[in-house]
């Protein structure tokens, strides 16, 4: 049964670049047909996808989020990670990360809480 | 870009009910189309995929349906565990548009 989790730090100053990774262990992200996903949610808010990589190495982004967000993989720690960069507390959210078969989210982490605040 | 919208934003409902929640796609999605359940605190849990079917280990009395572009999740009784929201998410475009979400709460 595969697992995500999250991890990265809690608090991030304005202005300055948001880290988060998600290790994903009994399934490998580079093989198989999946999205490996990360999906954020504003407290008392909705769900947003932030974006995605394919296993073939595909990326999207968020078309709102697209110029400060990279997603990377690092396949030797079957981890792949996000980057938002210039972050303001409009980006203060529970971040998840997610598995997407193409139907749907069927695996997700518990969700990190990533707070923009000086 | 695809917009989901659901409706109602919130039900008030007994245990034992039936309730019913839609969700109308902007465009065309085929049938794809999903169904989330969220508990505070906790991560969404996939219910349904592709319209109607049931992912595995979520009870009968979830299902779902579709005509056209609007789509609706039922829970045929409801049961304590049930209160929740729930979120409608098209998986049709890439951007995976989720719908604002319905909260289930106890009459």
């Amino acid at each position: 049964q595969v697992q995500l989790q999250e991890s990265g730090p809690g608090l991030v100053k304005p202005s300055q670049t948001l880290s988060l990774t998600c290790t994903v262990s009994g399934d490998s992200i580079t093989s198989g047909s999946y999205y490996w996903s990360w999906i954020r949610q504003p407290a008392g808010k909705g769900l947003e996808l932030v974006g995605r990589f394919y296993s073939s190495g595909s990326t999207i982004y968020s078309p709102s989020l697209k110029s400060r967000v990279t997603i990377s993989v690092d396949t030797s720690k079957n981890q792949f990670s996000l980057k938002l960069t210039s972050v303001t507390a409009a980006d203060t959210a529970v971040y998840y990360c997610a598995r997407d078969p193409g139907y749907g989210f069927d695996s997700w982490g518990q969700g990190t809480l990533v707070t923009v605040s000086s | 870009d695809i917009q989901m919208t659901q409706s109602p934003s919130s039900v008030s409902a007994s245990v034992g009910d039936r309730v019913t929640i839609t969700c109308r796609a902007s465009q065309g999605i085929s049938s794809w189309l999903a169904w989330y359940q969220q508990k505070p605190g906790k991560a969404p849990k996939l219910l349904i995929y592709a319209a109607s079917s049931l992912q595995s280990g979520v009870p009968s009395r979830f299902s779902g349906s579709e005509s056209g572009t609007d789509f609706t999740l039922t829970i045929s009784s409801l049961q304590p565990e049930d209160f929740a929201t729930y979120y409608c998410q098209e998986a049709y475009s890439s951007l995976r548009t989720f719908g604002q979400g319905t909260k289930v709460e106890i009459k």
